[in-house]
């Protein structure tokens, strides 16, 4: 069972415009959520996260928002720029413990 | 800081031969995670230590696949024999898990391609 799912598998975008992804899950257990970022034939890497005690944490361009009751939170780029271009991750867990669990991943396509 | 370390980047290898896949962790890090990454279930753990202990297998798909940390600065997992099912991107990750979840500092993973 997937306890984290990113529904849309890719997603493109023009430079300067807003980039939206979504992800959803469905364990009540998870408080803390994190997106990543993977270029092609490198490792994920740590972007931005958020504790289930708050609803928006920004860092820059990279904003991610928490919607708790609908279990759902987002990532939202602004501006986006064509070095974005990659695959995004979303995880989630739990602070009583230190693994995460992923999502499928949703590839970003920024056109310049 | 040099990062987690995986070696070797690449591996291609016959069905029915044993592989083996090492990482490296970033120094003072108290966690280290396994992670397989497939087109078709995306990025899933298969084992995470914590201080040399493992903590959690359950993603370990079969008895073929076994992983140790003798050290802190060491992990190797392996697979015998290995089969085509086990092609794949495996990357270690660690973490410095004092409080709470922490962000995983991932390696840049080793191919394998096992025919």
């Amino acid at each position: 069972d997937q306890q984290v799912k990113q529904n849309s598998p890719s997603l493109s975008v023009q430079e300067g415009r807003i980039s939206i992804l979504n992800c959803d899950y469905t364990n009540s257990m998870f408080d803390y959520f994190l997106w990543y970022k993977k270029y092609p034939a490198e490792g994920p890497t740590f972007l931005i996260s958020i504790s289930s005690i708050k609803d928006k944490n920004e860092d820059g361009r990279f904003t991610v928002f928490l919607n708790k009751s609908a279990k759902h939170l987002s990532l939202h780029i602004v501006p986006s720029q064509p070095g974005d271009s990659a695959v995004y991750f979303c995880a989630a867990g739990k602070s009583a413990g230190n693994k995460l669990t992923f999502g499928g991943g949703t590839r970003v396509l920024v056109k310049p | 800081d040099a990062g987690v370390i995986q070696s070797p980047r690449h591996e291609v290898t016959e069905m029915g031969q044993e592989v083996t896949l090492r990482c490296k962790p970033i120094s003072g890090h108290d966690y280290l995670f396994w992670y397989r990454q497939t087109m078709m279930r995306g990025l899933e753990l298969l084992i995470y230590f914590n201080n040399n202990v493992p903590i959690d297998d359950s993603g370990m798909p079969e008895d073929r696949f076994s992983a140790k940390m003798p050290n802190a600065s060491f992990s190797t997992l392996k697979i015998q024999p290995s089969e085509p099912r086990d092609s794949a991107v495996y990357f270690c990750a660690s973490s410095l898990g004092a409080k709470g979840v922490s962000p995983l500092h991932f390696g840049n993973g080793t191919r394998l391609t096992v025919t």
